[in-house]
């Protein structure tokens, strides 16, 4: 399977702040999808990131709020804008790898704290 | 849209016996099931999945089964040793390409 990472691993920011998280794989991937995983909870979907063209997005989640880019095949970010603390959580993208239909692997994780 | 429900939300065995996990989805058209293993401060790993085109599919220690007329399907882990302690998560995938997870089971095994 694809190698992915993401950048930053942690952070803590201040409120009303934004923070850009990356994601990297190691190899061209067919869907790109970004999840929020809050505190002791499941995995929701963020959002469909799309190479090329906006990002889909799902119920609840506002491209004002979480602008994402997706460039290429390989990358893709997403920024949580005018940050709060009910913004802390844990972000992941996830990627289905090219030959593979809809099999996803998930990035390590970046864990946001919003103070 | 899907909804996956996921039981129990924790779950306590002693090392050696079993331990199953259980979910229901509510979108007929779902077709594919994978479950994912999550330890803590890391990331959803996937352990097995099926398609709805067979009824099980067992990986050494875990088997999963589906029932796709009663929309559910299960994890099963047998032999439950100290690490397979963690919380485990089951998704439906749905037609428009997208997973839906359950709440999440927190298994832990006891020495």
């Amino acid at each position: 399977s694809a190698v992915i990472s993401q950048k930053p691993s942690r952070d803590i920011c201040q409120r009303g702040t934004s923070l850009t998280i990356q994601c990297q794989v190691d190899s061209q991937v067919t869907m790109m999808f970004w999840y929020r995983q809050q505190p002791g909870q499941s995995l929701t979907l963020i959002a469909t990131a799309n190479q090329g063209s906006e990002a889909t997005y799902e119920s609840g989640f506002v491209i004002d709020k979480f602008p994402i880019s997706r460039p290429n095949l390989t990358f893709s970010t997403l920024t949580v804008s005018n940050m709060s603390p009910e913004d802390s959580s844990i972000y992941l993208c996830s990627v289905v790898s090219r030959g593979d239909t809809d099999t996803q692997y998930f990035g390590p994780g970046t864990r946001l704290t919003v103070l | 849209g899907e909804n996956v429900e996921q039981h129990p939300s924790t779950l306590s065995v002693q090392e050696g016996d079993s331990a199953v996990i259980k979910c229901t989805y509510s979108d007929s058209a779902s077709n594919y099931f994978p479950w994912y293993k999550q330890e803590l401060g890391k990331r959803p790993q996937l352990i097995i999945d099926i398609r709805s085109n067979v009824g099980e599919k067992k990986d050494q220690r875990i088997a999963v089964t589906l029932n796709k007329t009663a929309k559910h399907f299960s994890l099963h882990i047998t032999e439950t040793q100290p690490e397979d302690s963690a919380v485990y998560f089951c998704a439906a995938h749905n037609a428009g390409n997208m997973l839906t997870f359950g709440g999440g089971t927190r298994l832990m095994v006891k020495p």
